[in-house]
C-alpha cells in the first residue's frame, strides 16, 4: 500500500527556521517525483514545486522559488520542505503528494505567529 | 502560465447527475495534460479520485468517472450521495508542474 506520512504540526515564530518531512512507503521511492502543495486557510491548492528523490533534482513554482528549499534523503525514503526564515504569511497546511497517481500525505499544519 | 478554470459552485440533487469541468486558458485540455481530479472535505487532505483523465483508484466510488468533453476535462458524478458534498479540484500537468484549478464547491441538496 502506497503511503506518504508527514511530520506533525508546528508552531513557530517569525524569523525561525523549519524543516518538515514526508516519508514514503509501499513503493520504490526513487521512481516517482514528490510534489509539495500549499493550502492557506480557507483557500485552494497551490503547487509549490517538485523533487526527484533519486537525484534531488528540483523544480520550483516561480511563486515559491527562493522562499523554500526542497530536499530528499533516498536512504530513508524521505522528502523535506524547509524554510530559513518563516513569515506569518507562511501559515498554511502543507501537503506532499506523489507525482504519479496522486497519493497524498495527511498534511502538516504550519502556524507562524509571534 | 496557464490558468486552469473550474465552476466555482454547483448543486446536484441526491441521486442526480452532475458534470464538473476543467478548462485551460491556453487551449483545449488534452490527454497529454494528464488531468487529475481531487476531492477535499473540510478538515481532510485532498484525495485523488481520477488521474490521467479517467483512471480510478481502488477507493474511487464507481459513480465518479473522468473524461474529456468539449475541450475540457470532465468529472461526472452519476447518482450523487450526500457524502459527495465537497470541494473538487482539478489539476493539469504542464512541464512537470501541476497547475490547480480554483476548485468547485459541490452541494448535494
Amino acid at each position: 500500500e502506497v503511503q506518504l506520512v508527514q511530520s506533525g504540526a508546528e508552531v513557530k515564530k517569525p524569523g525561525e527556521s523549519l524543516k518538515i518531512s514526508c516519508k514514503g512507503s509501499g513503493y520504490s521511492f526513487t521512481t516517482y517525483w514528490i510534489a509539495w502543495v500549499r493550502q492557506m486557510p480557507g483557500k485552494g491548492l497551490e503547487w509549490m514545486g517538485i523533487i526527484d528523490p533519486g537525484d534531488s533534482n528540483t523544480r520550483y513554482s516561480p511563486s515559491f522559488q527562493g522562499q523554500v528549499t526542497m530536499s530528499a534523503d533516498k536512504s530513508i525514503n524521505t522528502a523535506y520542505l524547509q524554510w530559513s526564515s518563516l513569515k506569518a504569511s507562511d501559515t498554511a497546511m502543507y501537503y506532499c503528494a506523489r507525482s504519479y497517481g496522486g497519493f497524498w500525505g495527511q498534511g502538516t499544519l504550519v502556524t507562524v505567529s509571534s | 502560465q496557464a490558468v486552469v478554470t473550474q465552476e466555482p459552485s454547483l448543486t446536484v440533487s441526491p441521486g442526480g447527475t452532475v458534470t464538473l469541468t476543467c478548462g485551460s486558458t491556453t487551449g483545449a485540455v488534452i490527454s497529454g495534460l494528464y488531468p487529475y481530479w481531487f476531492q477535499q472535505k473540510p478538515g481532510q487532505a485532498p484525495r485523488t479520485l481520477i488521474y490521467d483523465t479517467s483512471n480510478k483508484h481502488s477507493w474511487t466510488p464507481a459513480r465518479f468517472s473522468g473524461s474529456l468533453l468539449g475541450g475540457k476535462a470532465a468529472l461526472t458524478l452519476s447518482g450523487a450521495q450526500p457524502e459527495d458534498e465537497a470541494e473538487y479540484y482539478c489539476a493539469l500537468y504542464y512541464s512537470s508542474a501541476w497547475v490547480f484549478g480554483g476548485g468547485t464547491k459541490l452541494t448535494v441538496l
